[in-house]
């Protein structure tokens, strides 16, 4: 079956610009995760949904960052006033539940670039 | 807070054993996530630990043990395909989201 999409594959855009990454999760899972990932690092979380709603944004850097789930599936990451800082690699996950035993499967990413 | 540790890089050659050790600090957890990734590739789930022990899955084990903050990942007759960076991760009490390590960048060689 169809893994985690996500699109675009590469953005780059320039510092102050707004950008938009979306996240479409594996059909039926109802928790879905943004992470992202700078060179030589690991992943770092940002924010989890259950179903539409956030239920931990803790990762989130600032209020520059925002994430809506509005219809429990397709998930957007949002990013106002880009900064060269926020040039990563973001990772979307999903798993079919929250519970600790299922696991999350990641997308291929969105390579960021802040020029 | 969590503090989690994993060698930089480590390489080996083709058909050997290799471990690669994970050290954590945190209060508990409610598992252990081991995840392979290619370069420019999304994370590949390997395998989970809740319960101390050895957990196995054809070429790959992974060992807990919880009263020590420790995790392996053993990888056996190693081949070229599994050059890739390994990432150890836990997932703290009263939440669901990971906690990555640096990651472990393995090579394989010939």
């Amino acid at each position: 079956g169809a893994g985690v999409s996500q699109t675009p594959s590469n953005k780059v855009t320039e510092k102050g610009k707004y950008v938009e990454l979306r996240c479409d999760p594996i059909s039926g899972h109802t928790a879905l995760y943004w992470y992202r990932q700078s060179l030589g690092q690991g992943p770092e979380f940002l924010i989890y949904f259950q179903g539409t709603g956030a239920a931990d944004d803790s990762g989130l850097p600032n209020d520059r960052f925002f994430a809506v789930r509005p219809e429990g599936s397709v998930s957007t990451l949002k990013i106002q006033r880009t900064e060269r800082g926020d040039s990563a690699v973001y990772l979307c996950a999903s798993s079919l539940t929250t519970r600790h035993t299922d696991t999350q499967y990641f997308g291929p990413g969105t390579r960021l670039t802040v020029l | 807070g969590q503090n989690i540790d994993q060698p930089t890089e480590m390489t080996a050659t083709e058909g050997a054993i290799v471990q690669i050790n994970c050290t954590y600090q945190t209060s508990g957890f409610n598992g252990l996530f081991w995840y392979q990734q290619h370069a420019g590739e999304a994370p590949t789930f390997l395998s989970y630990n809740v319960l101390d022990g050895l957990e196995e899955k054809g070429r790959f084990s992974s060992f807990l043990s919880r009263s020590k903050g420790y995790s392996y990942l053993l990888l056996k007759e190693l081949q070229m395909k599994d050059s890739a960076s390994y990432l150890c991760a836990v997932s703290p009490p009263g939440t669901y989201k990971y906690i990555f390590g640096t990651g472990t960048r393995l090579k394989v060689l010939a």
